[in-house]
């Protein structure tokens, strides 16, 4: 089965300033989608950005943006000039693209993040 | 509006009881699916359905139960035999047409114990 990890439970940043959020993740399959996503305390999820495995050019969502390294099982999250409303708790997910699988999203244990004004 | 509707947003259980958690989407999307939440575990899947009438077990199932009578609604009944039930749980939705497309979530319940 597929896992993902984050390994940063808690991320600070100053308001302004930049951030990267890390994630990897273990998988045989060579065609899948990556997932951001943000949950601010409303705990309401909201879809960040998107990566298909196949694309070999960082997805980008105004300030939000990736690092995806596919041999490396890697999938960062670059959020430029932070702003108060970015503090949330973020996921990382996976999902494989093949149909025979359950084709359930995998999920990450989740990184905090705090801006400081 | 189109979108994922959990209802209610608190609830509270006493030992013993069960308990039914209402999701209802008007998206017409075919799968959805119910997660739980703990502090630092990220979300885990519990049931999941794909088409009316058909759901199956996620990783924790054990204790709890759904149904698929329509395609709108998918609601999850927390039984007795869920011994640690308190948890936020969240309910998606996603279009059969490729997994791409991710998740669309409701607000979430949060199920206490008391």
């Amino acid at each position: 089965a597929q896992t993902v990890t984050q390994s940063q439970p808690e991320m600070s940043v100053q308001e302004a300033e930049t951030v990267t959020l890390s994630c990897t993740y273990d998988t045989s399959e060579s065609d899948y989608y990556l997932f951001w996503y943000k949950q601010p305390p409303s705990r309401q999820m909201i879809l960040v950005i998107r990566q298909e495995a196949y694309k070999q050019q960082n997805a980008t969502e105004n300030r939000f943006s990736v690092n995806f390294q596919k041999a490396a099982k890697s999938f960062s999250l670059k959020i430029s000039d932070s702003q108060l409303g970015d503090a949330a708790m973020y996921f990382c997910a996976y999902r494989s693209a093949l149909f025979y699988n359950n084709n359930d999203m995998r999920f990450g244990a989740g990184t905090r993040l705090t801006v400081k004004p | 509006d189109g979108g994922i509707t959990q209802s209610p947003k608190y609830l509270f259980r006493k030992e013993g009881q069960n308990v039914t958690l209402s999701c209802e989407q008007n998206l017409n999307h075919d799968a959805m699916y119910w997660y739980r939440q703990d502090p630092g575990q990220g979300l885990r899947l519990i049931y999941y359905s794909q088409i009316v009438n058909d759901f199956q077990k996620g990783d924790i199932a054990e204790g709890y139960s759904v149904s698929r009578e329509k395609k709108e609604s998918f609601p999850l009944t927390v039984t007795s035999a869920q011994k640690n039930p308190t948890a936020f749980y969240l309910c998606a939705s996603t279009s059969g047409q490729g997994a791409g497309y991710g998740y669309t979530f409701g607000s979430g319940t949060r199920l206490t114990v008391v």
